[in-house]
């Protein structure tokens, strides 16, 4: 266990449906990030929070919405979703922001857009 | 644009032989590189870092090197057991040391044969 957890593990959801994704981690880190893990693609960097604001945006669109309350929570909310948004979504999160911090993962959620 | 990628989608190796997992990035600026494992079914594990001011740095049963002048990363595996079983990424980050998150290859899968 990496001290990352996320729910649901898996989730299946239509194009209308509002859901989210939760994230927590309980190594005391302060940076806290999403990312998209599609088939036969590479990880996709989608948002970057450190203590809490928000600090990068990789041009995701708006139908993901994050949400960080405190430094051990993230929050991923999603509604009219497509197809193409399936994927796995894994969070992570890192003492600090910056060169040579290591990043955890957790085991991420499996997402199927119908 | 800037990439990190893998030469080999597929590498299988005999139990007990040693492995041998290459990488090429292309940002000349990013200082600081590390290698994930995945398992089916899992997020990414952490394995071992490397900065650029080494060429070199050993684990328990693995080594990374760096061959900066070919922009080239390896992932050498000591005496290979079925536990090894799993895709490798490598990742880089840039010298920016802001709110960068990972970039990653696509991944290599480690098939260990009895």
């Amino acid at each position: 266990e990496t001290g990352v957890t996320q729910t649901p593990r898996h989730l299946v959801m239509g194009m209308t449906n509002k859901k989210s994704l939760k994230c927590e981690q309980h190594l005391g880190h302060n940076a806290m990030y999403w990312y998209k893990q599609s088939a036969k693609k590479p990880l996709e960097l989608m948002f970057v929070y450190n203590f809490k604001e928000q600090t990068e945006n990789n041009s995701v669109p708006s139908r993901f919405s994050p949400e960080c309350p405190n430094s051990s929570h993230l929050f991923l909310h999603l509604h009219t979703l497509q197809p193409e948004d399936s994927a796995l979504y894994l969070c992570a999160s890192s003492q600090h922001l910056g060169v040579g911090e290591t990043q955890y993962f957790g085991p991420g959620t499996r997402l199927l857009v119908l | 644009g800037e990439s990190v990628g893998l030469h080999l989608p597929t590498l299988s190796v005999q139990e007990g032989d040693n492995s041998i997992i290459n990488c090429a990035y292309s940002n000349s600026a990013s200082d600081y590189f590390i290698w994930y494992k995945q398992e089916s079914g899992k997020g990414p594990q952490f394995i071992i870092d490397i900065r650029s001011n080494m060429d070199k740095r050993q684990g328990q049963r693995v080594t990374v090197l760096l061959n900066k002048t070919v922009k080239h990363l390896s992932l050498q595996i000591a005496a290979t057991q079925p536990g090894d079983s799993a895709v490798y990424f490598c990742a880089e980050r840039g010298s920016g040391g802001g709110a960068d998150g990972l970039t990653f290859g696509k991944g290599t899968h480690l098939i260990i044969q009895p």
